[in-house]
């Protein structure tokens, strides 16, 4: 089955802690892509990959860093998590070819994060 | 960067009524969507428009891209409960690296 997986999908941390939050997809696609959901805000994305080493910041990108050393991998890194990470997050991904033609993206269940 | 502006925020309505959502923004994109989460999952596109003026159903689900290519709609015709989620309008630019934004969405709620 076609899907994207991130884990854990729920987590509760204290400010300062390290943590990371995985996301695989087994779609081969190239694109991957982070997103917060807050309330009133909808998705803003935290940080996209276009390829293996290919990363770029979204719109929030303060306090997250990413890594794509694997075409299926794209984790989400919060060195020091702070109280307004908390948050819904959801990664997404897909095949650059059909990004022209369909603008689909392939969303995650979601990892909601709570930051204390 | 552009910004969405979705609306309305939330919506209460009977099982049976029809159901309107809109997106507008400052700014033209190349492509409009729509997709809905249900609870507790990621958002699942359900419609995708391509050209201005289009007008696509999926269903009970209808949605058009508007003229000036900053608006577009859905409409969903006689509501069941198994609608209830957040409705979110995205739209991409295939000019800007194919930058795609969200509005903030639009919770749904059918009442039985």
């Amino acid at each position: 089955e076609a899907q994207v997986t991130q884990n854990p999908r729920y987590l509760i941390t204290v400010t300062g802690k390290k943590l990371t939050v995985t996301c695989s997809q087994n779609m081969n696609h190239e694109y991957m892509s982070w997103y917060r959901q807050d309330p009133g805000l909808g998705l803003r994305q935290i940080y996209y990959s276009m390829n293996v080493e290919v990363t770029d910041k979204g719109d929030v990108p303060e306090g997250y860093k990413v890594s794509r050393k694997e075409k299926r991998n794209f984790p989400l890194i919060l060195e020091s998590p702070s109280p307004n990470q908390t948050s819904l997050y959801f990664c997404a991904s897909h095949a650059t070819g059909s990004w022209l033609n369909t603008g689909e993206l392939f969303f995650g269940e979601g990892s909601r994060l709570t930051v204390l | 960067g552009q910004q969405l502006n979705q609306s309305p925020q939330s919506m209460f309505i009977q099982e049976g009524e029809d159901v309107s959502m809109n997106c507008t923004s400052s700014s033209i994109f190349n492509t409009w969507l729509w997709y809905k989460q249900d609870p507790g999952e990621g958002p699942v596109l359900l419609i995708a428009l391509y050209k201005a003026g289009e007008l696509t159903s999926n269903g009970r689900l209808t949605a058009q891209f508007g003229i000036t290519r900053k608006d577009s709609f859905l409409n969903i015709s006689a509501s069941i409960p198994s609608d209830v989620g957040i409705y979110f309008c995205a739209g991409q630019n295939l000019y800007n690296n194919n930058d795609m934004r969200f509005g903030a969405g639009t919770r749904l709620t059918v009442k039985p």
